[in-house]
């Protein structure tokens, strides 16, 4: 059974850059049948995608967010990161990396359970 | 982007009730539509894929229709573990959008 799990901290500071990680547990991030991706839900409120990246490292964002995202693999270690930066409180949220099908496009079957990220001084 | 108004925003409901929620995508979709259920605290969890087609292990009072720009979930029965936020996703073309989330919430 295929398990994500993100990580990183909890807070952060305005204007600095928001990092996390997802390992991925169950399976391989190489195999070549999905895009691993990151999903936003700000509390109380509804979701936004934020991008994905493929194992060979391409990957496609939220032309919102383009400018301030990064997401990036580590095939060896079986996970893939997330950096924002120049955050602001408009970032916090809970933070979800999900595993996405490759051939479908809705096909969000595996999330971790999501890491609360707050912005604040 | 294509924007994703569902409506209503937020409604009440018994046990047993027919529920209707519509998605209206700002653009056509064509079928790129999927339905997500989500309980508090928990990940979302796809319903429908293709705007009808019923994901595998989901109830059959839950259904989907529609094409182009509007769309709607339907909940034959409600039933007491369907208490939650659902939500459409578009994903014709990128980025991916979602709707704003539908609360249905106990009379």
């Amino acid at each position: 059974q295929v398990q994500l799990q993100e990580s990183g901290p909890g807070l952060v500071r305005p204007s600095q850059t928001l990092s996390l990680t997802c390992t991925v547990s169950g399976g391989s991030i190489s195999s070549g049948d999905y895009y691993w991706s990151w999903i936003r839900q700000p509390p109380g409120k509804g979701l936004e995608w934020i991008g994905y990246i493929y194992y060979s490292g391409s990957t496609y964002y939220n032309p919102s967010l383009k400018s301030r995202v990064t997401i990036s693999v580590d095939t060896s270690k079986n996970q893939f990161s997330l950096k924002l930066n120049s955050v602001t409180a408009a970032d916090t949220a809970v933070y979800y990396c999900a595993r996405r099908d490759y051939y479908d496009s809705s096909g969000y079957t595996y999330w971790g359970q999501g890491t609360l990220v707050t912005v604040s001084s | 982007d294509i924007q994703m108004t569902q409506s209503p925003s937020a409604m009440s409901a018994s046990v047993g009730d027919r529920v209707t929620i519509t998605c209206r995508a700002s653009q056509g979709i064509s079928n790129y539509l999927a339905w997500f259920q989500q309980k508090p605290g928990k990940v979302p969890k796809r319903l429908i894929y293709a705007s009808s087609s019923l994901q595998s292990g989901v109830p059959s009072r839950f259904s989907g229709s529609g094409s182009g720009t509007e769309f709607t979930l339907t909940i034959s029965s409600l039933q007491p573990e369907d208490f939650a936020t659902y939500y459409c996703l578009q994903h014709n073309s990128y980025p991916p959008t979602f709707g704003q989330g539908t609360k249905v919430e106990i009379k």
